[in-house]
């Protein structure tokens, strides 16, 4: 019940194209739903985040969609650059802040 | 802010020997998180403290590892004996209220 599936494992998409990552929780408790960007050498850096009592938040040309009733939260990200190729982590918290983090997908945007 | 602060960047051990690796977070951020990281099993949460205090060591692997915070700017995971098995990056995370901001990481190789 603590997991986070997260889908695809990998991803390659064209410059400007549209970057979608799916991620699914069993655990009604969470109630903070971040997603991480990793690039090789670094540590995960936070990206975005959305609490449960909006079904989306936006920030430039990334939005999280979030559907409670599915337990389920996406991330897409509009216009990609190359320079957004990196590894995207979903992760679920509840109010203890221990986060749970998904698979992973590495993403590619080819120029 | 320096962000969080992670020593070694890089440790190559033998098997069998006591490896130490260091953190010190945020200034003001009350949580703390130890996490692993391998292609297998991707980012696993190994232990979290709260206000100095372990809350969850349910991700430590082992009786050989062990980790420590004996004040709000220090923490340790120690490996004794380490193994080939434990070669991972490691990294530190802290925060204060649900952001999570995480160090470069301790790249481990136990050979």
């Amino acid at each position: 019940q603590q997991q986070v599936k997260q889908s695809p494992q990998s991803l390659i998409v064209q410059k400007g194209g549209i970057s979608i990552i799916n991620c699914a929780y069993e655990n009604t408790a969470f109630d903070y739903f971040p997603w991480y960007q990793q690039f090789p050498g670094k540590g995960p850096a936070l990206l975005i985040a959305i609490r449960p009592d909006v079904s989306e938040k936006k920030e430039g040309r990334f939005t999280i969609s979030f559907n409670k009733s599915a337990k389920q939260f996406s991330l897409h990200i509009m216009d990609s650059q190359p320079g957004d190729s990196a590894t995207y982590f979903c992760a679920a918290s509840n109010r203890s802040y221990k986060l749970i983090f998904g698979s992973g997908t590495r993403l590619l945007v080819r120029p | 802010d320096a962000g969080v602060i992670q020593s070694p960047r890089h440790e190559v051990t033998e098997m069998g020997q006591e490896v130490t690796l260091r953190c010190k977070p945020i200034s003001g951020h009350n949580s703390l998180f130890w996490y692993r990281q391998t292609m297998m099993r991707g980012l696993e949460l190994l232990i979290y403290f709260n206000n100095n205090v372990p809350i969850d060591d349910s991700g430590m692997p082992e009786d050989r590892f062990s980790a420590k915070m004996p004040n709000a700017s220090f923490s340790t995971l120690k490996i004794q004996p380490s193994e080939p098995r434990d070669s991972a990056v490691y990294f530190c995370a802290s925060s204060a209220v649900g952001e999570a901001f995480f160090g470069q990481g301790t790249r481990l190789t136990v050979v």
